[in-house]
C-alpha cells in the first residue's frame, strides 16, 4: 500500500547547488503534504509543509511545491548545505482539519551534499 | 525549545516478554501519537490519542498493542507479548491539536531475541 512515494532512494548535490526531492501520492483524500528531516537515531524533524489550496510554500532555503493535478510534490533546497545531508520523508495527510494529524509517510530520500 | 522525550533509548528483550515504551509528550499539546520504522522501511502510523481515548489506529495496532496516559505527562505503550516483527525504531509524537504538526520524539529503538 504505497499511498506515497518517493521513487529516488538517493540522491547526491554539490553543495551551493539546489536539491530536488520529489514525492508522488496516489490518495486524492490527501490534503495537507509535510517533509521531514531525518538524522541517523534521531526522530523525524519537521521542515516545511503545505495545504493543498496552495501550490507553493517558501520558508528560508527550502521552498514546496505542489502540482495537485499530478499529484506530485517536490522539495527544492537552495543553496544545498553539508549540514542538509539526511534522510528526507514525504507525509500526508487526509485529516489536517480535526480528527488527530495521522501521516502516511514515504519510504524516503538520503541527500547528500558534497564539498 | 520543547521537546518530546522517549525512554529508554534502547530496549532488549526476548520474544513473548511484555514490554513498556514511555514518552514524556511537549506539556501543551493535547494529541499523542506512535509510530515506528522497521530498519529498511517507512515509518508507519500505529495510533492516534486524544482526550484519553484513541481516536484512530493502523491495522498494526492489533491486541497485542496499547497506550496509555497513566498521569500528567507520560504517554506510553505496551505490546503485550512480542514478537521477532516488532524490532523496530518507536517513535512518539505529539501535537497542539489535531491541526497541527506533529513533533516526533527521538525514538526507542526495541530489539526482540
Amino acid at each position: 500500500d504505497q499511498q506515497v512515494k518517493q521513487n529516488s532512494p538517493s540522491l547526491s548535490v554539490q553543495e551551493g547547488r539546489i536539491s530536488i526531492l520529489n514525492c508522488d501520492y496516489t490518495n486524492s483524500m490527501f490534503d495537507y503534504f509535510l517533509w521531514y528531516k531525518k538524522y541517523p537515531a534521531e526522530g523525524p524533524t519537521f521542515l516545511i509543509s503545505i495545504s493543498s489550496i496552495k501550490d507553493k510554500n517558501e520558508d528560508g532555503r527550502f521552498t514546496v511545491f505542489l502540482n495537485k493535478s499530478a499529484k506530485h510534490l517536490s522539495l527544492h533546497i537552495v543553496p544545498s548545505q553539508p549540514g542538509d545531508s539526511a534522510v528526507y520523508f514525504c507525509a500526508a495527510s487526509a485529516s489536517r482539519f480535526g480528527g488527530g494529524n495521522k501521516l502516511t509517510f514515504g519510504t524516503g530520500t538520503q541527500l547528500k551534499v558534497e564539498l | 525549545e520543547p521537546e518530546v522525550t522517549q525512554t529508554p533509548s534502547h530496549q532488549v528483550t526476548q520474544m513473548g516478554q511484555e514490554v513498556i515504551l514511555r514518552c514524556v509528550p511537549i506539556s501543551n499539546h493535547l494529541y499523542f501519537y506512535w509510530y515506528r520504522q522497521i530498519l529498511g522501511q517507512k515509518v508507519e502510523f500505529l495510533v492516534s490519542f486524544y482526550n484519553n481515548e484513541i481516536s484512530e489506529k493502523s491495522e498494526i495496532f492489533d491486541d497485542q498493542f496499547s497506550v496509555e496516559r497513566p498521569d500528567g505527562s507520560n504517554f506510553t505503550l505496551k505490546i503485550r507479548s512480542t514478537k521477532l516483527e516488532d524490532s523496530a525504531m518507536y517513535f512518539c509524537a505529539s501535537s497542539e491539536s489535531g491541526d497541527r504538526v506533529p513533533i516526533f520524539g527521538q525514538g526507542t529503538r526495541l530489539t526482540v531475541v
